[in-house]
């Protein structure tokens, strides 16, 4: 399995809703990445887990939760949403050592009304 | 500070022609450096990546890229065009410890025209 998995792959939300957005692998990968990309842009880092540790957080309004329960699976919580927050979420996962990429997941579409 | 710079926005090759997108970098020591492509909608391929070695790389789909260090550049090439390869491309480096972020250029989007 080479696959990052994401779901759901299309996720319309109200302001006051609170949803998941799931991401899994099984390629033994120990960091795990989520990323927002907005259209036409680069995407940009959110957060950062390393051996199911949070180890980088850029400064991500606490609307957006994210979690590891396990080294496989990564979650990012959402409560209270902005229309601006709609959005393509990447996540990804590496081995850890930058030499091997990063594998990018699909995506979820991400529309707050 | 680590920085990717990809100074076309915007290119149109017609199908059949050969490709060249730019990608220049700063970063203070030897860079691992990747091409991503990305098709509307969708996640982001790895289409290529150096971190050492021989400075032409060859990659998925017919791509390959050159590092040459002397111009901090790693450029994305090839000969022949597909309609399909129609997509936005995203060059990047891969900065600081294990498990830190890529860096992504603004992105280049390239059109095929028939």
């Amino acid at each position: 399995d080479t696959e990052v998995t994401q779901t759901p792959k299309h996720l319309v939300m109200g302001m006051t809703n609170k949803k998941s957005l799931k991401c899994e692998q099984h390629m033994g990968h120990r960091a795990m990445y989520w990323y927002k990309q907005k259209a036409k842009k680069p995407p940009e880092l959110m957060f950062v887990y390393s051996y199911e540790k949070l180890s980088i957080n850029e400064s991500v309004p606490s609307r957006f939760s994210p979690e590891c329960p396990n080294s496989s699976l990564l979650n990012l919580h959402l409560h209270a949403l902005q229309p601006e927050d709609s959005a393509l979420y990447l996540c990804a996962s590496s081995q850890g050592d930058r030499r091997y990429g990063y594998t990018f997941g699909s995506g979820t579409r991400l529309t707050v009304v | 500070a680590q920085s990717v710079t990809q100074p076309d926005i915007h290119i149109t090759v017609s199908e059949g022609a050969s490709l060249e997108l730019r990608c220049n970098y700063s970063y203070g020591a030897t860079p691992y450096l990747f091409w991503y492509v990305q098709s509307p909608g969708q996640g982001l391929q790895l289409l290529l990546k150096y971190f050492s070695g021989d400075t032409l790389v060859q990659g998925i789909k017919g791509f390959e890229a050159e590092f040459k260090r002397s111009q901090s550049s790693f450029n994305l090439r090839k000969p022949s065009v597909h309609w399909s390869d129609a997509a936005e491309y995203f060059c990047a480096v891969g900065a600081g410890q294990a498990g830190t972020a890529l860096i992504f250029g603004k992105g280049t989007t390239l059109s095929v025209s028939s």
